[in-house]
């Protein structure tokens, strides 16, 4: 079975700031899918950027991106120019292709200070 | 606007209580999920369901079951709850195609006493 590993449960930044959310899975597959998901407080879980295995290029989404390194079967996520609003769960989450369910990884909670 | 219902915010049961948590999504999706999220275990699978009456266990089916009669409606179902069950539910659903994008309800914060 896939595995999605967040290793820091609790990240902060300051308001303008970058910061990058690491992400790693174990995989024998070689086309996957995977995500990140925000999960602001008391709100409902959104996506945030998703990647195709088979794509080298990585994917962005305005002051979101990503890092994927699949022979590592890494993928952090990046987020330039914090704001308050950023404050949330971050999910990362993996998906065999091929498959419908969705693997999770614990999560971690991101601080933006002002 | 797409959008994933779920029939309660905040629910309090006993033990022992049969517990039923609804969820409705309005973008004909054939897929509907229930997930368990948990401090530091993030989301966990408790069923799928690809199709209208189909239903697949995910990673801890025991103690819960699942109903789907309509296309729309995904409903849980805890046939006699227990204190462990306390936790937060959510809903998701998705369109069949792999890029499709997965759409999460509000959840459940349920708390069994």
């Amino acid at each position: 079975a896939q595995t999605v590993t967040q290793s820091q449960p609790e990240m902060s930044v300051q308001e303008a700031e970058t910061v990058t959310l690491s992400c790693t899975y174990d995989t024998s597959e070689s086309n996957y899918y995977l995500f990140w998901y925000k999960q602001p407080p008391s709100r409902q879980m959104i996506l945030v950027i998703r990647q195709e295995a088979y794509k080298q290029q990585n994917a962005t989404e305005n002051r979101f991106s990503v890092n994927f390194q699949k022979a590592a079967k890494s993928f952090s996520l990046k987020i330039s120019d914090s704001q308050l609003g950023d404050t949330a769960m971050y999910f990362c989450a993996f998906m065999k292709h091929g498959e419908d369910d969705m693997r999770f990884g614990a999560g971690t909670r991101l601080t933006v200070k002002p | 606007d797409v959008k994933v219902t779920q029939s309660s915010r905040y629910l309090v049961k006993r033990t022992g209580e049969k517990v039923f948590l609804e969820c409705v999504q309005d973008m004909d999706h054939e897929n509907m999920f229930w997930y368990r999220q948990d401090p530091g275990l993030g989301l966990r699978l408790i069923y799928f369901s690809y199709d209208v009456k189909m239903k697949e266990k995910g990673d801890i089916p025991e103690g819960y079951s699942v109903s789907r009669e309509k296309k729309e409606r995904f409903s849980l179902i805890l046939e006699s709850a227990s204190t462990n069950q306390t936790s937060m539910y959510l809903c998701a659903s998705r369109g069949r195609g792999a890029a499709d994008t997965q759409y999460f309800g509000p959840g459940t914060r349920l708390t069994v006493l």
